[in-house]
């Protein structure tokens, strides 16, 4: 049983055009996060729900939404993408939500923009 | 400016001990110190986590010096399977506003 599952693994797409990234986590966790893995490897977070509530919005382009219909879920919509989203993006979960245990991180998903 | 800052590579070879260091002079008071493993094309992976002193898991080892300005990863006997990308994660006070910041990740590779 994958814990932290995310869809699609890789994606790739033109400019200009709007995407989606889809996030579950079966651990029973309050807490979901969106982070972005540059080419350097650099780890940024972008966003934090807790309970379905957002609780970090990091300096992120409005061009990025995320939306948590459960607890349970997180997905991250993006329009009018633009060459410099490229990067892996990674879903994680925790139990709670400051840095007290662990993150669990999903495979992530590999945007290519064109 | 809240930083973690950590080496960028290390090599090191099979049967050897590899300490990795963290510099985190602004931690929060009530922050743990917390280190991740990532291979390619994966998800980071919780290593262990502490708060002062020593912590000691199946795996590796985290010491805390007193002031908690730093911390160090210890691997004991690493294998060509730890090569890997080894982050360390800490919370930060800033203004009342608490931030958690990865270190920018040592890229470690074990030679045989």
């Amino acid at each position: 049983d994958t814990a932290v599952s995310q869809t699609p693994k890789y994606l790739v797409t033109q400019m200009g055009n709007d995407k989606s990234i889809k996030c579950e986590q079966n651990l029973g966790h309050d807490t979901m996060y969106w982070y972005k893995q540059d080419s350097k490897k650099f780890l940024k977070i972008m966003f934090s729900y807790n309970n379905k509530e957002l609780i970090i919005n990091e300096t992120v382009p409005n061009r990025f939404s995320p939306k948590s219909p459960d607890k349970a879920h997180l997905n991250l919509h993006i329009n009018s993408l633009e060459l410099g989203d490229s990067a892996v993006y990674f879903c994680a979960s925790s139990l709670y939500r400051d840095n007290t245990g662990e993150l669990f991180f999903g495979e992530g998903s590999r945007l290519t923009v064109l | 400016l809240a930083k973690t800052t950590q080496p960028i590579s290390m090599d090191s070879y099979e049967g050897q001990e590899v300490n990795i260091t963290c510099s985190h002079n602004n931690i929060a008071t009530n922050d743990y110190i917390t280190w991740y493993q990532q291979f390619p094309s994966q998800g980071p992976r919780f290593i262990i986590q502490g708060y002062k002193t020593k912590v000691t898991n199946e795996v590796a080892s985290l010491f805390i010096p007193a002031d908690r300005k730093s911390s160090t990863l210890s691997l004991p006997r690493v294998s060509l399977s730890d090569t890997a990308v080894y982050y360390c994660l800490v919370g930060w006070d800033m203004d009342s506003n608490y931030q958690l910041i990865w270190g920018a990740g040592t890229k470690l590779i074990i030679k045989p």
